[in-house]
C-alpha cells in the first residue's frame, strides 16, 4: 500500500507569511492528489485537486505543486482565516489515502 | 446550497450494529460516487468506502471489510453505511462525501461533506 506522509506535522507562523506544506508518497504516484483544509469541529473542505487544480471559491493564494513522490501546499500570504489543519489525500486503484496532517498554528 | 446531511450516530456496544445515513439535497445525487470518510477523536482523516453513482460498484477500506457495507437508494437521494461487529476502533466522526465528477471519475477529490455523524463504541 501507498504511504502519505506530510511534513511538518506542526507548523507555527505568522499572518503574512508564506508556509509549505510537503506530502511525500512512499512510491511513485500519478498526480490524483488532493488537499483538503480542516478547522475544528468542522468538516474538511477541497483546496485543490490534480495536484495543482484549484478548487472553485478557494483564494489564489493556496497553490499546489509536485510530481512523482513529492508534492506541496503553499499559502502564500497566511491569513488569520488559514490557521487549520491540512491533509494531503491520494487516489489510486480504488484506494483513497490520506496524510496525517499538518496544523498550522499562530506564532 | 448543494449539501449532504448525515444521521444514525450513537453509543453502541462491542459487537452491535448501527446503519448510518447520509441524505443529499440540491444535486443529482443519482450521477454522483459517494464517500464515507471517517476520523477518530483527535486524529487524522481516514477513508472508509466509496460507491459508484449507480451503486453497482462498491470499495472498502481494508479495516472495515466484511463489516461495513456500503448502498445507497438514488430514489429518496440517501446514501447508507451498514456497520457491523462493531469494535472500539472504529469510534469516530463520520462523514458521507460527494466524488467532485460524476460517472466513474474518481480522482478529482472530495467537494462536499457533511457536518459528521458521531459513532461510539464502548460498553
Amino acid at each position: 500500500d501507498i504511504q502519505m506522509t506530510q511534513s511538518p506535522s506542526t507548523l507555527s507562523a505568522s499572518v503574512g507569511d508564506r508556509v509549505t506544506i510537503t506530502c511525500r508518497a512512499s512510491q511513485r504516484i500519478s498526480s490524483w492528489l488532493a488537499w483538503y483544509q480542516q478547522k475544528p469541529g468542522k468538516a474538511p473542505e477541497l483546496l485543490i485537486y490534480l495536484a495543482s487544480t484549484l478548487e472553485s471559491g478557494v483564494p489564489s493564494r493556496f497553490s499546489g505543486s509536485g510530481s512523482g513522490t513529492e508534492f506541496t501546499l503553499t499559502i502564500s500570504s497566511l491569513q488569520p482565516d488559514d490557521f487549520a489543519t491540512y491533509y494531503c489525500q491520494h487516489y489510486e486503484d480504488y484506494s483513497w489515502t490520506f496524510g496525517q496532517g499538518t496544523k498550522v498554528e499562530i506564532k | 446550497q448543494v449539501q449532504v446531511v448525515e444521521s444514525g450516530g450513537g453509543v453502541v456496544q462491542p459487537g452491535r450494529s448501527l446503519r448510518l445515513s447520509c441524505a443529499a439535497s440540491t444535486f443529482t445525487f443519482s450521477a454522483y460516487g459517494m464517500h464515507w470518510v471517517r476520523q477518530a477523536p483527535g486524529k487524522g482523516l481516514e477513508w472508509v468506502s466509496l460507491i459508484s453513482y449507480d451503486g453497482n460498484n462498491k470499495y472498502y477500506a481494508d479495516s472495515v471489510k466484511g463489516r461495513f457495507t456500503i448502498s445507497r437508494d438514488n430514489s429518496m437521494n440517501t446514501l447508507y453505511l451498514q456497520m457491523n461487529s462493531l469494535r472500539a476502533e472504529d469510534t469516530a466522526v463520520y462523514y458521507c462525501a460527494k466524488v467532485k465528477y460524476s460517472g466513474y471519475e474518481y480522482y478529482h477529490g472530495m467537494d462536499v461533506w457533511g457536518q459528521g455523524t458521531t459513532v461510539t463504541v464502548s460498553s
